[in-house]
């Protein structure tokens, strides 16, 4: 079956502007989840939805930050007045259930993102 | 706090030779679960293993296995007979029984010469 699906895969934006990332998980998962990876941070944990709530958004840089899911399905991380240190490959992941129900987090491609 | 270390950030091997990628991690909880992930240069994370942590047994899925002893917080990975295929970088990583999200290691990246 389909995997987890991002868009775009490629975004190149200038500082100050915002920008809007897409996740489609698997069909069928209830979780998802929002990492981000770049070269000094490693792989960093952002959000996490069960359903359309976000139960831990411990991971968000700033308030610059926010998502939604909308349908227990596709979620959108805007990223408000974009600043260089947000370059970084944001990765999406989901899973079937959460806590001891969780099995594995299955990801996506990522969408890289470049601001100039 | 929880915690990952890869302690290895690059390893080259020659083709047919087994290598070793080490984990070790640290939490306070008695149930968790350990992952491993690879990936290739093509970017996208790819599921390896979960473990749990009441479940000590090795596991071994053809050429690849894994060792984990909680005695000493590691999660060791062995890939044998390694190949150019398994170029890649490889992520170790922690999840409490309690959050549901990943805490990773910083990654080893694996080199396979042919």
């Amino acid at each position: 079956g389909a995997g987890v699906s991002q868009s775009p895969s490629n975004k190149v934006t200038e500082k100050g502007k915002d920008v809007e990332l897409r996740c489609d998980p698997i069909s069928g998962h209830t979780a998802l989840y929002w990492y981000r990876q770049s070269l000094g941070q490693g792989l960093e944990f952002l959000i996490y939805f069960q359903g359309n709530s976000a139960p831990d958004k411990s991971g968000l840089p700033s308030d610059r930050f926010s998502a939604e899911r909308t349908g227990g399905s596709v979620s959108t991380l805007t990223i408000q007045r974009t600043q260089q240190e947000d370059s970084a490959v944001y990765l999406c992941a989901s899973s079937l259930g959460t806590g001891y129900q969780q099995r594995e987090q299955y990801f996506g491609p990522g969408t890289r993102l470049t601001v100039t | 706090a929880q915690k990952v270390t890869q302690a290895q950030t690059e390893i080259s091997v020659v083709e047919k030779e087994d290598v070793t990628l080490d984990c070790v991690y640290e939490t306070r909880d008695t149930t968790y679960y350990l992952f491993w992930y690879k990936q290739p240069p093509s970017g996208e994370l790819v599921f390896l293993i979960r473990r749990n942590s009441f479940d000590e047994q090795n596991e071994i899925s053809g050429r690849y296995s894994w060792n984990f002893q909680k005695s000493t917080s590691s999660f060791n990975f062995t890939i044998t007979a390694s190949q150019v295929v398994d170029s890649a970088v490889y992520f170790c990583a922690l999840r409490s029984y309690n959050t549901d999200k990943l805490i990773f290691g910083t990654g080893t990246r694996l080199q396979v010469f042919p």
